[in-house]
């Protein structure tokens, strides 16, 4: 049983231009987070997803950033127009449907690094 | 509001030394569970232990061991007789009926041989 999977692992991009990261679930999860990982320090939690439905982006920057978890296919995290400070580790993470509503353990994918030049 | 908050930045011990990170939490919700995850120099997230609320039952695996008091609100991470592969970023963790996890800054771990 695969864990999650993010793509590419390394991102290089130079100011401006588009960084698209993917994320696959782990198989039967529905519920898909996204966390950035700026450098020296903790995670911090920028949106939570289910299948086709935003459920919290309290944590996503008003501009440039957006994501979506199709139907069919990985979740995205799209940043338009990066900028030096995008230069980060983007973790995605997913649970499963259901369950005790706080329990749900959130498995980690290996991150992608983005490195904005 | 929700906080974690891991004092220690950096701690560096020699091999077969005992080492503990601390970890100090704040929440209003009653029901919430806390997390210990590992960063090893490669980057990924290692799932090392979770704990809810109501199970202030310490609990040991191998060399580690984790000490959770409800009364100062802490959940601290004991590794015994440390070995160099325990070098690490070590991060706690806390979740409540928001539905992601809030992390504190990272504990950076050095095992010197």
């Amino acid at each position: 049983n695969a864990g999650v999977m993010q793509n590419p692992r390394h991102l290089v991009r130079r100011r401006g231009q588009e960084a698209r990261l993917r994320c696959s679930p782990m198989k039967g999860h529905s519920h898909v987070y996204w966390y950035r990982q700026l450098p020296e320090e903790g995670l911090k939690f920028m949106v939570y997803l289910q299948k086709e439905n935003i459920i919290d982006e309290s944590g996503m920057p008003k501009e440039r950033f957006s994501a979506e978890f199709p139907k069919e296919g990985p979740s995205i995290l799209r940043i338009q127009q990066v900028v030096r400070g995008d230069s980060a580790a983007y973790f995605c993470a997913s649970s499963p449907p259901g369950g005790e509503r706080y329990s749900n353990e959130q498995f980690f994918g290996p991150g992608t690094r983005l490195t904005v030049l | 509001a929700q906080k974690v908050t891991q004092a220690q930045t950096e701690i560096s011990v020699v091999e077969k030394e005992d080492v503990t990170l601390d970890c100090v939490y704040e929440t209003r919700d009653t029901t919430y569970y806390l997390f210990w995850y590992k960063q090893p120099p490669s980057g990924e997230l290692v799932f090392l232990i979770r704990r809810n609320s109501f199970d202030e039952q310490n609990e040991i695996s191998g060399r580690y061991s984790w000490n959770f008091q409800k009364s100062t609100s802490s959940f601290n991470f004991t590794i015994t007789a440390s070995q160099v592969v325990d070098s690490a970023v070590y991060f706690c963790a806390l979740k409540t009926g928001a539905n992601n996890l809030f992390f504190g800054t990272g504990t950076r771990l050095t095992v010197i041989p």
